[in-house]
Order: C-alpha cells, then structure tokens, then sequence
C-alpha cells in the first residue's frame, strides 16, 4: 500500500526565512503528487499539483515544489516565508491508478513576525 | 460555484447517541471521500462512494460506522453509539472523476462526545 512521509511535524521560522518541506512516498510507479494547505480553521486548500511534465512546479503564494523520481521525494519550498504562512502543510499522492488520494501526516509550520 | 459544503461545523453528542455528518459535493461531482482527522495523526481516509455506491470503505471502521451518497442529496456518514474516541475533525472532498485529479475538501464537521 502506499504510504506518504512528512518527516517535519512541527516547523518554526522567522518572516522572510527560506523553507523546505519534506515529503517522500513509497510507491515506485506512476504517481500524482499534490500539497494542500490547511490554514487555522478552516479546510484544506490545494496549493500545487504535479501530473506530468515539468518537474519543478510552481503554486499559489509563492509555493514551488519538485519532484524528483530518483529520490521518491516531492518536497515544497517557498524562498521567503510570512506570518500568514502559518498553517498546516499535507502532502498527498494517487499512485498506480489508484482513485483514493494518500495523506501524509501533514507539517504544522509556525511563522513568526 | 459552491464549494463543497459540510453540515453541521460543529457537533457535540452524548456518548451513545448517533452522529449524522453531511456533505453535499461541488456541483458535478460524483465522487466522495470521507476523511478523519485527528491531532498528530493527519488526515486518514474512511470511505469513498459514488453515486449511490461505496467504492472503497476499507479505511472506516466496521461497526458503528456507515456512509452512503444517495442519488439525491448530500452524501451521510452516520456514527451509531457514539464514544469518546470518535471525537476529531471529518471533512468530505468530492472531485468531479476517480483518479488522479484535484480533491476539493469541505470546511469539515468538528464532533465532540461528551
């Protein structure tokens, strides 16, 4: 079965501090990968997502991740973090047609002013 | 464009009663996954129905646990008997196909059993 690693539950930076999130996944074949943002409250809101192509993807706010096969890794970066940044980070792949997406166990990052 | 809608946001229930959580999917959306969270654990997948069908129920628990999405109406997932462990966060996501495609996620319902 599939499985999604986040290793960095909890994250606290500084406004304006560089960040990198990880994510690995187990599964060898085809895969689909997103990450999802969950601010304070509210619900889950995608961020970006990686079908094909480009390996290096671009979101909102500033967001960017890659996928790099090799290392089963698709890990989210942002150059320049800001307090309303603070929010919980979930990465989820679809592997091997499968239809339901897998979770990670999600990263609570904490940005301060 | 509505987005995926879940009712109640917030529900407290007495140990024992039942709970029946609602979520009516984005418009055109055919697909329902039903997700747990729970603090330091994430998000973990319960069930995923389509129309009048449960596809995948692998992640909920057999007892006390069901689901269904009628052919009209929102889909339900109803906890009978409720206990204290079953107090966390459920959110719905629907998605307008099966695979490999954008999961929008409701607001989610915050059960309390007191």
């Amino acid at each position: 079965a599939q499985s999604v690693s986040q290793h960095n539950h909890h994250v606290i930076l500084s406004e304006a501090a560089s960040l990198e999130l990880g994510c690995n996944y187990s599964y060898g074949g085809t895969v689909n990968l997103f990450w999802y943002v969950q601010y304070p409250g509210q619900h889950l809101q995608l961020l970006l997502k990686y079908f094909s192509g480009d390996p290096l993807v671009k979101g909102i706010k500033g967001f960017e991740a890659e996928f790099i096969k090799s290392k089963f890794s698709f890990n989210l970066r942002k150059p320049s973090v800001q307090w309303s940044d603070t929010a919980e980070y979930f990465c989820a792949v679809y592997s091997g047609g499968s239809y339901i997406p897998t979770f990670g166990r999600g990263t609570s990052l904490i940005v301060h002013p | 464009n509505a987005g995926v809608m879940q009712n109640p946001r917030h529900l407290v229930r007495r140990r024992g009663q039942e709970a029946r959580l609602r979520c009516s999917p984005m418009k055109g959306h055919s697909h329902v996954y039903w997700y747990r969270q729970l603090p330091e654990e994430g998000l973990k997948f319960m069930v995923y129905l389509q129309k009048e069908n449960i596809i995948d129920e692998s992640g909920m628990p057999k007892e006390r646990f069901s689901a269904e999405f009628p052919k009209e109406g929102p889909s339900i997932l109803r906890i009978q008997q409720v206990v204290r462990g079953d107090s966390a966060a459920y959110f719905c996501a629907s998605s307008p196909r099966s695979m490999n495609t954008e999961a929008f996620f409701g607001q989610g319902t915050r059960l309390t059993v007191v």
